[in-house]
């Protein structure tokens, strides 16, 4: 069974970083791209960002030139480090995992909350 | 960033059917690119309903179906019961942004 577990969340201070991790298991982890979706307290779901199997990644606007997604798959871990965070930036970090050759997402972990907040 | 756009609720009472839309642009939707439905139960993560349009994942039952044309796409549920009360979102792929978009979500509320 496919399971993507979040960590790493916290409360950090406006400008301030942040990395929070996926671990991946029940899966060959380097075969499959991976993203992260955010979703701010009563708000709807935002992609984030995406990397590929070859480590192509990219960003949604919002964090393009401060957030950096990586991946380990020695490890089966899938990274975010979140830098010069602001308060806008205050969700929950979902991992999805992608679906083969469709771009939909056929799992997702429980999420990481994250709090920009002085 | 663009994002498609979905009513905030919609509502029915039990055995009743609704109708959710989605609508996109042409780099979105409009650009043959699939459309996807997640459904949200309160306090969980999103769970894939259907894929590629019109394909019902796993374990979702047939009272649930979707369609897609042009720039649009929809989500019915038929025979509406309680457990279907949940935030609905659609998502498709944005070629301009290389990047996945969702929709805005809707609330579907059993009356």
């Amino acid at each position: 069974e496919v399971q993507l577990v979040e960590s790493g969340g916290g409360l950090v201070q406006p400008g301030g970083s942040l990395r929070v991790s996926c671990a991946a298991s029940g899966l060959t982890f380097s075969n499959y791209g991976m993203s992260w979706v955010r979703q701010a307290p009563g708000k709807g779901l935002e992609w984030v960002s995406r990397i590929t199997t070859s480590g192509t990644t990219s960003y949604a606007d919002s964090v393009k030139g401060r957030f950096t997604i990586s991946r380990d798959n020695s490890k089966n871990t899938l990274y975010l480090q979140m830098n010069s965070l602001r308060a806008e930036d205050t969700a929950l970090y979902y991992c999805a995992k992608k679906y083969g050759g469709s771009y939909h997402f056929d799992y997702w972990g429980q999420g990481t909350l994250v709090t920009v907040s002085s | 960033q663009s994002v498609l756009t979905q009513p905030p609720s919609v509502s029915g009472a039990p055995g009743q059917r609704v109708t959710i839309s989605c609508t996109g642009s042409s780099s979105d939707i409009g650009a043959a690119y699939d459309v996807h439905w997640y459904q949200q139960l309160p306090g969980t993560a999103p769970k894939l309903l259907i894929y590629g349009n019109n394909n019902r994942a796993s374990g979702v039952p047939d009272r649930f179906s979707a369609s897609k044309s042009g720039t649009s796409a929809s989500l019915a549920i038929s025979g509406l019961q309680a457990e279907d009360e949940a935030d609905y979102y659609c998502q498709s792929y944005d070629s301009s942004l290389s990047g996945y978009v969702f929709g805005t979500g809707t609330k579907v509320t059993v009356l």
